[in-house]
């Protein structure tokens, strides 16, 4: 494995609950990114950061927030979880010297009934 | 903005025969990669193949090549001698070289290809 893992890897909760998504590497990597995948819109970027404490928004951030106090962590966070938010959750790493793009933690299934 | 598009959702090809999936995209740079990702029923996100926008040979992979056509901004994927193993959602995506704030991926709608035995 290339050192990416996402928890937990299914979770289902209820409409109005925080919920947090968990990413970490051990790859030293200073780039990662959240994104989230549903039919028809492929991957669409949430959050993403540069470094530690370093984060910016992606196309669909609205409803989420993210956190990184350490290299090797990338918190995802739904502040209060909408039926719209059930998606699969994909984080991923990079290095700017790495240019065969991202490598891809195996992601997480979010259902928020 | 770029953007990615990929126009065929679903894609059928028997074992051996050769498939092409298409993909365009729109941008006003002129120093970028593309890439094609495979996400097999595992979910897991494989990259295929890459391209690098100033180089004007194809990239292949094996049994993978791409046709790179940057003045019609086309990247298209070509399977040849087709595997069940290749049964997947093949995405397309696009990635301008960023500087402090990094490189990000923007993908295609992503094509459903099916291996028929």
């Amino acid at each position: 494995d290339a050192g990416i893992t996402q928890s937990p890897r299914h979770k289902v909760t209820e409409t109005g609950t925080p919920v947090t998504l968990r990413c970490h590497q051990t790859e030293n990597h200073r780039y990662m990114y959240w994104y989230r995948q549903d039919p028809g819109h492929g991957l669409r970027l949430i959050h993403y950061s540069y470094g530690v404490k370093d984060t910016d928004k992606g196309e669909v951030s609205d409803g989420y927030s993210v956190s990184r106090s350490k290299t090797e962590d990338f918190l995802l966070t739904l502040e209060s979880a909408t039926s719209s938010q059930t998606s699969v959750y994909f984080c991923a790493i990079s290095s700017i010297r790495d240019r065969r793009g991202y490598t891809f933690g195996s992601g997480t299934r979010l259902t928020v009934v | 903005a770029q953007t990615v598009t990929q126009s065929q959702p679903e894609m059928s090809v028997q074992e051996a025969e050769t498939v092409t999936l298409s993909c365009t995209y729109d941008t006003s740079e002129n120093n970028y990669y593309l890439f094609w990702y495979k996400q097999p029923p595992s979910r897991q996100m494989i990259l295929v193949i890459r391209q690098e926008a100033y180089k004007q040979q194809n990239a292949t992979e094996n049994r993978f090549s791409v046709n790179f056509q940057k003045a019609a901004k086309s990247f298209s994927l070509k399977i040849s001698d087709s595997q069940l193993g290749d049964t997947a959602m093949y995405f397309c995506a696009f990635m301008k070289p960023g500087g402090t704030s990094g490189s990000r991926l923007t993908f295609g709608e992503g094509t459903q290809l099916t291996v028929n035995p």
